[in-house]
């Protein structure tokens, strides 16, 4: 089975600074990664995701990840936050037969930006 | 884009009476439609794989006459969370897959119960 973890629960940033969650996954076959944001008492939304092809996967709000085999993670990064930023992350996986399964949740980074 | 509304969005009921939570795809045709529980500050966990016209996939420990879940049309999933407890607090969140297009999920609003 597989598993995902992220490493941080909250990461707190200054506006306009860099940030990096970081997401580390666990699977024997190969994978489909996801990272999706929660604003609060919301549902999901799908940053972005990567299927195949390219390693690095821009997303929307300039958020971008990097798929990296070899370390079996899926960082997400962006260049400069905004305060708007502000909400709860989270990292997913699934494997297999990719229109039939659930999705596999890491256990969310809160990310707090700061003024 | 895909569409997933879920009614009520909120709703408080007493312990020992029975809830009823809508998944609807507005604008597509869900064959597959996946029910999830996330507790206050915690993740989302899986609580069962609901496909249309046919009985529901549970997971483990997840007590299926407790959770009755209805997946009756292409568009429509039902959760039922009978005799309720407050345990049964939690939001919950359903999502679907676009038939024809199997690499992604479309999330609904999620449904807050309160049990009392």
């Amino acid at each position: 089975a597989q598993s995902v973890t992220q490493l941080d629960s909250q990461v707190p940033v200054f506006e306009e600074a860099p940030v990096e969650l970081r997401c580390n996954y666990s699977s024997s076959v190969s994978v489909y990664l996801f990272w999706y944001v929660q604003y609060p008492n919301q549902g999901l939304q799908l940053l972005l995701k990567y299927l195949s092809g390219s390693t690095l996967v821009k997303g929307i709000n300039g958020f971008e990840a990097e798929f990296n085999k070899s370390q079996t993670s899926f960082h997400l990064r962006k260049p400069s936050v905004h305060i708007s930023d502000t909400a709860e992350y989270f990292c997913a996986v699934t494997v297999g037969d990719m229109g039939r399964r659930a999705l596999t949740f890491g256990s969310g980074t809160r990310l707090q930006v700061q003024p | 884009g895909a569409v997933v509304s879920q009614h009520p969005s909120r709703v408080i009921c007493k312990s020992g009476t029975s809830v009823k939570i809508e998944c609807r795809s507005l604008d597509f045709q869900a064959t597959t439609m996946f029910w999830y529980r996330q507790f206050p500050k915690q993740s989302l966990m899986l609580m069962a794989t609901s496909n249309e016209g046919s009985k529901a996939t549970y997971e483990q420990g997840v007590e299926k006459d407790k959770f009755l879940i209805n997946h009756a049309s292409l568009t429509l999933s039902t959760l039922t969370v009978t005799s309720a407890h407050p345990e049964d607090s939690s939001f919950y969140i359903c999502s679907a897959i676009v038939m024809g297009y199997g690499d992604e999920q479309y999330f609904g609003p999620g449904t807050r119960l309160t049990v009392t």
